[in-house]
């Protein structure tokens, strides 16, 4: 199937761990971008990158990390979890010269 | 500072009404205004899109409206179906195909049978 695709789609851990959560797509896309959506549903932009190149890095803690090792690609690595970054992680994409985004399933972190 | 105001947070609406959305932007730069449509446990899902150059764009039963004067915009979902019952994002986005979207808060409709 032709999509966006992360890994995992769940990830519970505790207070002071690191973790990764996957993105991928295979539509071809030059442009990918990581979302966060907190508890009340509000989206917000965090990072994007254009073929590998970081692009838009918003007011994330500087424990957030993307990675994007191919343009197909695009990771999140996380340090020091807190309780406040409990929410779903969306990884999108989108075609050169296109506007239209395109969301993967999302990631729900859980840090207890 | 928002920059997208979505409103109303919630809609019910019985079958076979119409459903309104509405959102209101600030950043005159935006040049693209999609409309994301989410089902619990998915990701956003493009429904329609419109660019500040037309007024309205039609796809089945889902019209955009716009308003470049007033800077506003609205979803409207006709013929609302239970199948419809989601959650609604408006959003904007300028800078071309870089350009990140900057999303409202959300509507969750509610379709009764």
């Amino acid at each position: 199937d032709t999509a966006v695709s992360q890994t995992p789609k769940y990830l519970v851990t505790q207070m002071g761990n690191d973790k990764s959560i996957k993105c991928e797509q295979n539509l071809g896309h030059d442009t990918m971008y990581w979302y966060k959506q907190d508890s009340k549903k509000f989206l917000k932009i965090m990072f994007s990158y254009n073929n590998k190149e970081l692009i838009i890095n918003e007011t994330v803690p500087n424990r957030f990390s993307p990675k994007s090792p191919d343009k197909a690609h695009l990771n999140l690595h996380i340090n020091s979890l807190e309780l406040g970054d409990s929410a779903v992680y969306f990884c999108a994409s989108n075609p050169a010269g296109g506007r239209e985004q395109y969301f993967g399933p999302g990631t729900r972190l859980t840090v207890t | 500072q928002q920059q997208v105001k979505q409103s109303p947070q919630s809609l019910i609406v019985q079958k076979g009404g119409i459903s309104i959305i509405n959102c209101a932007y600030e950043n005159t730069a935006f040049d693209y205004f999609p409309w994301y449509q989410q089902f619990p446990g998915k990701g956003p899902a493009l429904l329609i899109a419109i660019r500040p150059d037309v007024s309205e764009k039609k796809e089945g039963r889902f019209t955009i409206s716009f308003n470049k004067s007033a800077k506003q915009f609205s979803l409207h979902i006709m013929d609302s179906q239970p199948g419809d019952s989601a959650t609604y994002f408006c959003a904007a986005s300028s800078g071309g195909s870089q350009g990140n979207l900057i999303f409202g808060k959300g509507t969750k409709l509610s379709v009764k049978p």
